[in-house]
């Protein structure tokens, strides 16, 4: 099975509300960072929050993790209808140089 | 633009034929990567540079040869591909180790 799996696959909210999407994990990781992707387009990095790290904030986002559960929440917040892509997690696991491994990520939908 | 640029960012071929996707970063990064996404399955790490030498190689078939002749260049020469090798193929770059990574738009493959 997969490092990284996530929750919701498919999320559909109208502008204005809150998006809440969940990430596991299974091995020791260095951090963990959650990346967009707009339809056929390439990722761009959202947020990385390391492994002693419990909370992080960007702007609407807010990033919480939680080692004992290895698992990670992104929280969108006041979403608009831009913010319609896929978001996908990875982890970067502890000793490794360089490699992430993704999740297969959640489909946001944000209705006007 | 996340400084990492692809081409060609479409890209048809058929089965015998041999063709190269190429990548530039302008971020002044030492490690590159080449990744696969298909359909309904997570992104797939194929492989990995650091200052030019490849440090992983993710069970690739030889049909897929990477070559990385600088910090800042990555290509990915195809030969002999079969028809599910369509996927999009995207390039990112970091400073390496567990650093977030910045992806290029894509090229998206069609074999036929």
């Amino acid at each position: 099975s997969q490092q990284g799996e996530e929750d919701p696959q498919a999320l559909s909210i109208q502008e204005g509300e809150n998006a809440t999407m969940n990430c596991s994990y299974k091995t020791s990781i260095n951090n963990l960072q959650w990346y967009r992707q707009n339809s056929g387009r390439g990722l761009v990095h959202l947020i990385l929050i390391r492994s002693n790290e419990r909370e992080k904030h960007s702007g609407r986002l807010r990033v919480t993790l939680d080692t004992s559960k290895k698992s990670s929440s992104l929280l969108i917040t006041a979403s608009r209808a831009a913010d319609t892509a896929s978001y996908f997690c990875a982890t970067a696991i502890s000793g490794n140089t360089g490699k992430l491994i993704f999740g297969q990520g959640t489909t946001l939908q944000v209705k006007p | 633009e996340t400084g990492v640029t692809q081409t060609p960012r479409h890209l048809v071929m058929g089965m015998t034929n041999k063709k190269s996707l190429k990548c530039e970063q302008h971020l002044g990064h030492n490690a590159m990567y080449w990744y696969k996404q298909s359909a309904k399955k997570p992104l797939e790490l194929m492989f990995v540079y650091n200052f030019k030498e490849q440090t992983e190689n993710n069970s690739v078939p030889s049909r897929f040869s990477p070559e990385c002749p600088n910090s800042s260049h990555l290509f990915l020469h195809l030969h002999t591909l079969q028809p599910e090798d369509s996927a999009l193929y995207l390039c990112a770059s970091s400073r390496g180790g567990v650093n977030e990574q910045y992806f290029g738009p894509g090229t998206r493959l069609t074999v036929t």
